[in-house]
């Protein structure tokens, strides 16, 4: 059973039209909630993490949000550099390893 | 800023062959990891490493996988005899002793032939 589920697989998206992401899991307790963006052929590169619920954090255009169950992904006027494959995780439950879900494809055109 | 460092970028082996990939994870952490991924797929959990040793292993990283780390430096991870399906992106990480932010290397590319 998947612990991580992100929707959609895919996103396609005009510059400038904003959307989100969901990541829904499924642990409990959870020990925080990772956001990663990954590019074709490279590794995750760190965004967030958030811990409790009515947490957000920012970092240019995006921002991420987290409740009980899900975590949203909220991308603002995206640019065409913004596109890539965003990656949601979950520490198990010793906290010594990551569950990742399958990630969303987000593409940006001009 | 520090990063996450691997060698080589790609490998290409035959099947049955050793193979060893190297990474240097940033220099203050403490918890050293190995994830890969399969074309296509999502990241999976091999193993963590702390303390010199490891703390935890995945299903995957079974008798023919093992790591080292060699000096204050390294962490490697050793496939004793390839298989086919041992085809993947393979990812080094690392993180302070909070855990709170993992931080991943560039991946090398592993193709068994």
């Amino acid at each position: 059973e998947d612990q991580v589920t992100q929707s959609p697989e895919a996103l396609r998206l005009q510059e400038g039209e904003s959307s989100s992401l969901n990541c829904s899991y499924t642990v409990s307790g959870l020990r925080g909630l990772f956001w990663y963006r990954q590019d074709p052929g490279k590794g995750p590169e760190f965004l967030f993490t958030l811990y409790s619920a009515g947490e957000e954090k920012e970092k240019e255009r995006l921002k991420a949000t987290l409740t009980k169950k899900e975590s949203f992904l909220h991308i603002t006027a995206p640019k065409p550099e913004d596109s890539a494959t965003y990656l949601c995780a979950v520490p198990n439950q010793a906290g010594t390893a990551l569950i990742f879900g399958k990630g969303t494809t987000l593409s940006v055109s001009s | 800023e520090p990063e996450v460092t691997q060698t080589p970028s790609h490998q290409v082996t035959q099947m049955g062959q050793e193979v060893i990939l190297r990474c240097v994870p940033i220099s203050n952490h403490l918890y050293f990891y190995w994830y890969r991924q399969i074309l296509g797929q999502k990241v999976e959990f091999l193993v963590s490493f702390y303390n010199n040793e490891i703390s935890e292993k995945s299903e995957i990283f079974d008798d023919q996988f093992s790591v080292e780390r060699p000096d204050g430096s390294n962490f490697t991870l050793k496939i004793r005899s390839t298989k086919l399906e041992d085809s993947a992106m393979y990812f080094c990480a690392s993180s302070e002793a909070t855990r709170d932010r993992v931080f991943f290397g560039p991946g090398t590319r592993l193709t068994v032939l």
